[in-house]
């Protein structure tokens, strides 16, 4: 069956860091794949999608690219900020489901 | 807009209660899924409901547990007799048309977590 696997937090950054959160996935068929992100008290908010091979989606200045070949989608940014401090979900969908199978998340913790 | 209301955000159950988790999907929204996340694991997916029909339940544990989504009023998954295992985080997301993620994008609510005692 599908699924997703996610580097284990927590992940530790001094602001402005970089930030690299690993994701793999084993999927049926093509898939699409996702990122979600959880900031605390709130609902899981989507953050960024890629639907083909090679597509690198991108949204506040957190970028992923689906990479086939190594079937992983791993999560970046280039200068963390205290505010992006949240858990975070890898996710995939694949043919005509509307279910998604979610990775177990990654809590990042940025400080001063 | 209020976003997907999920109440109560934590709900407290012995062995053998019943337990109702309870979702509000967005305004306009009339497609509602529920997951779940054990500890330690990921969201899992349990069922997808639009009003009044289940669409899939591939998800959903065989016994003791049930879903509905009336015409009128919230979403509501049930837990009957309950055992500490179904502690978990309970999360509901809706969208406004079915089918895939990518173009009906699932709004997820905060999450009701049950602890049983």
């Amino acid at each position: 069956g599908d699924s997703v696997t996610q580097m284990e937090g927590p992940v530790t950054l001094s602001e402005e860091a970089f930030l690299t959160i690993n994701c793999t996935y084993t999927a049926t068929g093509y898939p699409s794949l996702f990122w979600y992100v959880q900031y605390p008290g709130e609902g899981l908010q989507l953050l960024l999608k890629a639907t083909k091979a090679d597509d690198k989606g991108s949204n506040k200045g957190f970028e992923a690219t689906y990479r086939k070949e190594t079937t992983s989608f791993h999560l970046e940014k280039g200068s963390v900020q205290v505010s992006d401090s949240a858990v975070y979900f890898c996710a995939l969908q694949t043919g005509t489901a509307s279910k998604l199978t979610f990775g177990t998340g990654t809590r990042l913790q940025v400080t001063l | 807009n209020a976003g997907v209301m999920q109440n109560p955000r934590h709900l407290v159950r012995r062995r053998g209660q019943e337990a109702r988790l309870r979702c509000s999907p967005m305004k306009g929204h009339s497609h509602v899924y529920w997951y779940r996340q054990l500890p330690e694991e990921g969201l899992k997916f349990m069922v997808y409901l639009q009003k009044e029909n289940i669409i899939d339940e591939s998800g959903m544990p065989k016994e003791r547990f049930s879903a509905e989504f009336p015409k009128e009023g919230p979403s509501i998954l049930r837990i009957q007799q309950v055992v500490r295992g179904d502690s978990a985080a309970y999360f509901c997301a809706s969208s406004p048309r079915g089918g895939n993620p990518l173009k009906n994008i699932q709004y997820f609510g905060a999450g009701t977590r049950l602890s049983v005692l």
